[in-house]
This record gives structure tokens, C-alpha cells and sequence, in this order.
């Protein structure tokens, strides 16, 4: 079955504890991206990747970081987290640059950090 | 700055029909996304519009004029299954999706 992969789906965490979010996809699509999602706000995207080894800055990438080793892995890293990165994230992938075609979303991940 | 405008929340019976409108003010256009949300699931895509026009799938349609930066998704028949929010979003001209907050639509029996 296409899908995108994303784990854990909930997650409880205290400030300061480094933590990774997995995004695995099995379509073979060049381009994924990470988005935050928070109550009244559109979705803001974090980090997108074009390729293996080409990633780049969405709105809101402050405290975040990423990597694309492989073309169907592109995990999320939060190298210190903090509460006000409390929220549901979502991976999302397409081809090409996704011009023309939809995304497929992971089922999300809930994260709180207290 | 860029602006995708929805409104916030609906109310519609089963049976009828609905029309949830999107505006937006984006620097470049190269396309138009309707999402459809469950609450706490993942988006899940419903349509592209890039030309001006109506484009039909099922029950659901998408508008789009790209001259009034306007855009609207059209449910007929609705169904208690469509209660959920629905996203619009515009690729701008650096081909970035720009997301708008979306509209929670419920359904009524």
C-alpha cells in the first residue's frame, strides 16, 4: 500500500530532550516536507526537501532540523524542544516538486513538551 | 504578505448542498489544492485547479478565478461522513504551498 510513515503518532517529552520524529515514504517520491499543524493557523511548513541531499527552510524552521540521507526517509530532529513546539506535525510527500499532483500525509504526530 | 482567507465554520443538513469559498492574496499562482481534514486524521487531497473553471469530481467541485483570487469547493448530497475541516491552498510563485486555516463543516441529520 502507498503511504507515508510517521512515528510515534503521540508524544510526551520534557524541555531540553532531543528527540526524532521518522517519516518514511514507499512511493518513491522526490519531494517531502514537514509541516506543524495548531488550532486556528493554516498548516506552516517547517523544512522541505527536494531530492536526497537537498533540503531547505519552509516559514518556520527555527528549531528544527532535518536530513534527507535517503530518498525515502526524511526525518524531523528537535535538537532542544521546547513547549511552544507543542503540536501536531505532519510529513507529507509528492512527486516531482509537487506541482500538479497532491501530497499524501502521514497520520501525524502529536507532540507535547512540558 | 500572502493571504489565504476561509471561513471558519459551517453548518449544513444531509441532502443539501454546500459551497465553502477561499480567497487569497499570494505572491504568483500556480495552482489551487482542496484539502479534506477528519478531525485528528491526516489531510487527504481532493482537487487541483489551476485554470479558470469549474472542475467536477463526484460529488464534489472546485472553482477557481484566477483574475478575483477566488475559489470555492461545492458538496453536494452531503453526508454525515463529510463533516470534517477542508483546507485551501495556493502554490505560489516559488512553488511553496500556502496554506489556509481551514473550515470545519457540520453536518446536521
Amino acid at each position: 500500500e502507498a503511504q507515508v510513515t510517521q512515528n510515534p503518532r503521540y508524544l510526551i517529552t520534557v524541555t531540553g530532550k532531543k528527540l526524532t520524529v521518522t517519516c518514511s515514504q514507499n512511493m518513491n517520491h522526490e519531494y517531502m516536507s514537514w509541516y506543524r499543524q495548531d488550532p486556528g493557523l493554516g498548516l506552516r511548513q517547517i523544512y522541505y526537501s527536494m531530492n536526497v541531499e537537498v533540503t531547505d527552510k519552509g516559514d518556520v524552521p527555527e528549531g528544527y532540523k532535518v536530513s534527507r540521507k535517503e530518498k525515502r526517509n526524511f526525518p524531523l530532529i528537535l535538537e532542544s524542544p521546547s513547549p511552544n513546539q507543542t503540536s501536531l506535525y505532519f510529513c507529507a510527500s509528492s512527486f516531482g516538486d509537487g506541482q500538479g499532483y497532491g501530497y499524501t500525509f502521514g497520520s501525524g504526530t502529536r507532540l507535547t513538551v512540558v | 504578505g500572502q493571504n489565504i482567507d476561509q471561513p471558519t465554520e459551517m453548518t449544513a443538513t444531509e441532502g443539501a448542498i454546500v459551497q465553502i469559498n477561499c480567497t487569497y492574496q499570494t505572491s504568483g499562482f500556480n495552482g489551487l489544492f482542496w484539502y479534506q481534514q477528519h478531525a485528528g486524521e491526516a489531510p487527504t487531497f481532493l482537487s487541483y485547479n489551476v485554470l479558470d473553471g469549474l472542475e467536477e469530481k463526484g460529488r464534489f467541485s472546485s472553482f477557481l478565478s484566477r483574475s478575483k483570487g477566488y475559489s470555492y469547493l461545492l458538496l453536494k448530497e452531503l453526508q454525515m461522513k463529510d463533516s470534517a475541516s477542508y483546507l485551501c491552498a495556493v502554490r505560489d510563485s516559488n512553488y511553496q504551498l500556502i496554506w489556509g486555516a481551514g473550515t470545519k463543516l457540520i453536518i446536521k441529520p
